[in-house]
């Protein structure tokens, strides 16, 4: 059965320092990953995935994510962190071949501290 | 298209009362998903549809619980004889059609969520 690690309930930065938030899986099959990041009161926002080729994923805000097949690894990263960027954040699996329905890690909230 | 709509956002209602969620996925997916998020947990699945076709239900979903999406466009979540322990996020998501192969890759489009307090 896949599953999903987040090792950090929080992450504290200070704006424009360097953003990290750590994701580590486990599959019996190849991997397809993704990162979701959720606002108070709203829905889940889809940020980024990795399905193959180039280990490191850009995606929207300026996130991206280095997909490490050795560390079994999935960590998001941001160059320079914003205030608006504190929020709850998801990393999710589906194990290829064998399930198509995502599993996710409890969550790593980051907040950033002007 | 303004993305996935779940209503109600919120009910409260008492223990052994039945509920009812809606979901009205983004207009062009075919496949749809329903989660439940307790606080301090990442979502856990529990029930699939391709079109009006149920292919997976969770062991998470108990004989209590029942999703129908009769025409492949909507759908609704039922809790029959609601216990506390139901008590929380019910969020929907939609993804977009393809093969079975290519809908592996696509990623889920989610809802606001319908918050479930069960007093």
């Amino acid at each position: 059965a896949q599953s999903v690690a987040q090792p950090e309930d929080q992450v504290n930065v200070a704006e424009g320092n360097p953003l990290t938030v750590k994701c580590t899986y486990s599959v019996s099959g190849n991997p397809y990953l993704f990162w979701y990041v959720q606002y108070p009161n709203r829905g889940l926002q889809f940020l980024l995935k990795y399905i193959t080729g180039d280990n490191l994923v850009k995606g929207s805000y300026g996130f991206e994510a280095e997909f490490n097949k050795s560390q079994t690894s999935f960590h998001l990263k941001k160059p320079s962190a914003l205030v608006s960027d504190s929020a709850l954040y998801f990393c999710a699996v589906r194990d290829i071949p064998n399930d198509y329905k995502l599993s996710f890690g409890a969550g790593t909230t980051v907040t950033v501290r002007a | 298209d303004t993305g996935v709509s779940q209503n109600p956002r919120h009910k409260i209602t008492k223990r052994g009362q039945n509920v009812t969620f809606r979901c009205d996925p983004i207009s062009e997916h075919n496949r749809l998903y329903w989660y439940r998020q307790t606080l301090g947990q990442g979502p856990e699945f529990l029930t699939y549809f391709q079109n009006e076709a149920q292919l997976e239900k969770s062991r998470l979903l108990s004989d209590r619980f029942s999703a129908e999406r009769p025409k492949g466009s909507f759908s609704t979540l039922e809790i029959q004889r609601t216990e506390q322990g139901d008590s929380a996020m019910y969020l929907c998501a939609s993804s977009d059609r393809g093969t079975s192969e290519q809908h592996l890759s696509y990623e889920q489009y989610f809802g606001p969520g319908t918050r479930l307090t069960v007093t």
